[in-house]
C-alpha cells in the first residue's frame, strides 16, 4: 500500500523559515494536500494541488512537491503556527495521510 | 456560510454498530464529495472513504472494506456513515470533510466522538 512518510517534529523560532517534509514513491506524479491541526480542533487546509492555498490562509504558508517529497513551507513563522500537519494524497482512488508533524516553535 | 454539522457523541458495545450524520448548508450539496476521516486519541488523521453526492459512487479505504459503508440524503443534504461490528480500537473522533478529490478537504465537521467500550 502507499505510504506517506514525514518526520514526528520539526522545531523553528519565531520568525524563522520552518520547512516539513512528506515523501512518497513518485509523490510529485500526484497532488499534494497539507492540513493544520491545533490541539482538539478539526484540521484545516492549508495548502491544495502542491502549491495553492485556498481563501483566508496567510501567504507566509507555501508548497512544493517533486520526485518523491512534497514540502510545505511557513515563512516567518508565528507562535499561532504551532500544530500538527499532516500531507495528503490520493493513489488508485484512495487517500493517504502522512503520519503527522508537530511543528514548535520555540 | 458553508458549514458540516455532526451528529453528537456515540457510546457502542463492542460488535454493535454506529452511524453519524453530517448535515451540509450553504453550498449545492450535490456538487461536491464527503470524505470520511477518523482520529484515534493522540495518534494522526485515518482516511476511511469517500462518496460523490452528486451520484452516490464510493471509495473505501482497503482496511475498511466490508464493513463501513457511506450513503447521501440529497434532500436534507445530509452525508451518513456506518461503521459495523465495532471494536475498542474504532474508540476515535469521526469527522466529515467537503471534498472534490484533488482539491483537498476544504470545510470539515466538528467531528464525532464515538467510544466503544463494554
Amino acid at each position: 500500500s502507499y505510504e506517506l512518510t514525514q518526520p514526528p517534529s520539526v522545531s523553528v523560532s519565531p520568525g524563522q523559515t520552518a520547512s516539513i517534509t512528506c515523501s512518497g514513491d513518485k509523490l510529485g506524479d500526484k497532488y499534494a494536500c497539507w492540513y493544520q491541526q491545533k490541539p482538539g480542533r478539526s484540521p484545516v487546509l492549508v495548502i491544495y494541488q502542491d502549491n495553492k492555498r485556498p481563501s483566508g490562509i496567510p501567504e507566509r504558508f507555501s508548497g512544493s512537491n517533486s520526485g518523491n517529497t512534497a514540502t510545505l513551507t511557513i515563512s516567518g513563522t508565528q507562535a499561532m503556527d504551532e500544530a500538527d500537519y499532516y500531507c495528503q494524497a490520493w493513489d488508485s482512488s484512495t487517500e493517504r495521510f502522512g503520519g503527522g508533524t508537530k511543528l514548535t516553535v520555540l | 456560510q458553508v458549514q458540516l454539522v455532526q451528529s453528537g457523541v456515540e457510546v457502542k458495545k463492542p460488535g454493535t454498530s454506529v452511524k453519524v450524520s453530517c448535515k451540509a448548508s450553504g453550498y449545492t450539496f450535490s456538487s461536491y464529495g464527503i470524505s470520511w476521516v477518523r482520529q484515534a486519541p493522540g495518534q494522526g488523521l485515518e482516511w476511511m472513504g469517500w462518496i460523490s453526492a452528486y451520484n452516490g459512487n464510493t471509495n473505501y479505504a482497503q482496511k475498511f472494506q466490508g464493513r463501513v459503508t457511506l450513503t447521501t440524503d440529497t434532500s436534507t443534504s445530509t452525508a451518513y456513515m456506518e461503521l459495523r461490528s465495532l471494536r475498542s480500537d474504532d474508540t476515535a473522533v469521526y469527522y466529515c470533510a467537503r471534498e472534490v478529490p484533488n482539491d483537498g478537504m476544504d470545510v470539515w465537521g466538528q467531528g464525532t466522538t464515538v467510544t466503544v467500550s463494554s
